[in-house]
């Protein structure tokens, strides 16, 4: 079974440009998750959607920050414009009933 | 109180040790606990989960779950090198979104030939 893939593996970008992540879960997997991992910390979920809905964005910085899930299954993260602060690994995860997630190998985003 | 707080380590046993890493949360009334491994530049594993009370077992791991004392911690039994790793605690607290996890900041596991 494929597991979620995500594009790009990296991405350098200037501060106050604007990049976009791509997310494919694991085939079947309702419920998919975008997770902000900074250097030296846990994961710490953006936005959950469950099939194309959103179901939990408070976290979500959305003056800068938007996602989408188009019929629900791939997913995009965008960021406009970036941060120095932004810099992070951008995890896509997947979970088939919304308990047990499986995550995708992460963007790492620098923003200088 | 942060959510999800684990022992920061980093913890550093010899090759055949057992490793314990603790984890504590701030809600009683949690139900969904997990385990991931990190290792550096990768992302994060699933290793183990616990929804009830008492031990889990999955070869060398075990999972101990303790909801009185809102406290969950990971043996790893026979150490190996390969397991030297970031080992994250997850929790899906009590109120919020199911699946929605919450992190601790990871405790770095080292182990020495």
């Amino acid at each position: 079974e494929a597991g979620v893939a995500q594009s790009p593996r990296y991405k350098i970008i200037e501060k106050r440009q604007s990049v976009a992540f791509w997310c494919n879960p694991i085939s079947g997997h309702a419920t998919l998750y975008w997770y902000q991992q900074i250097l030296g910390q846990g994961p710490k979920l953006l936005i959950q959607f469950q099939n194309n809905g959103v179901v939990d964005d408070s976290q979500l910085p959305k003056d800068r920050f938007s996602a989408e899930r188009l019929k629900g299954v791939d997913s995009t993260l965008k960021i406009q414009p970036a941060k120095l602060e932004d810099s992070a690994v951008y995890l896509c995860a997947s979970s088939l009933e919304g308990i047990e997630a499986f995550f995708g190998q992460g963007t790492r985003l620098t923003v200088v | 109180q942060k959510e999800v707080e684990q022992n920061s380590g980093p913890l550093s046993v010899p090759e055949g040790a057992i490793a314990s890493l603790n984890c504590t949360y701030s809600d009683r009334g949690s139900q969904s606990f997990f385990w991931y491994r990190q290792y550096s530049g990768k992302s994060p594993e699933l290793i183990m989960s616990i929804y009830s009370n008492g031990d889990k077992e999955d070869g060398r791991f075990t999972a101990q779950l303790n909801k009185a004392s809102q406290y969950v911690s990971l043996l790893i039994r026979d150490s190996q090198p390969s397991d030297s790793a970031t080992y994250l605690c997850a929790v899906n607290l009590r109120g919020s979104t199911l699946g929605r996890l919450y992190f601790g900041r990871g405790t770095q596991l080292t182990v020495w030939p």
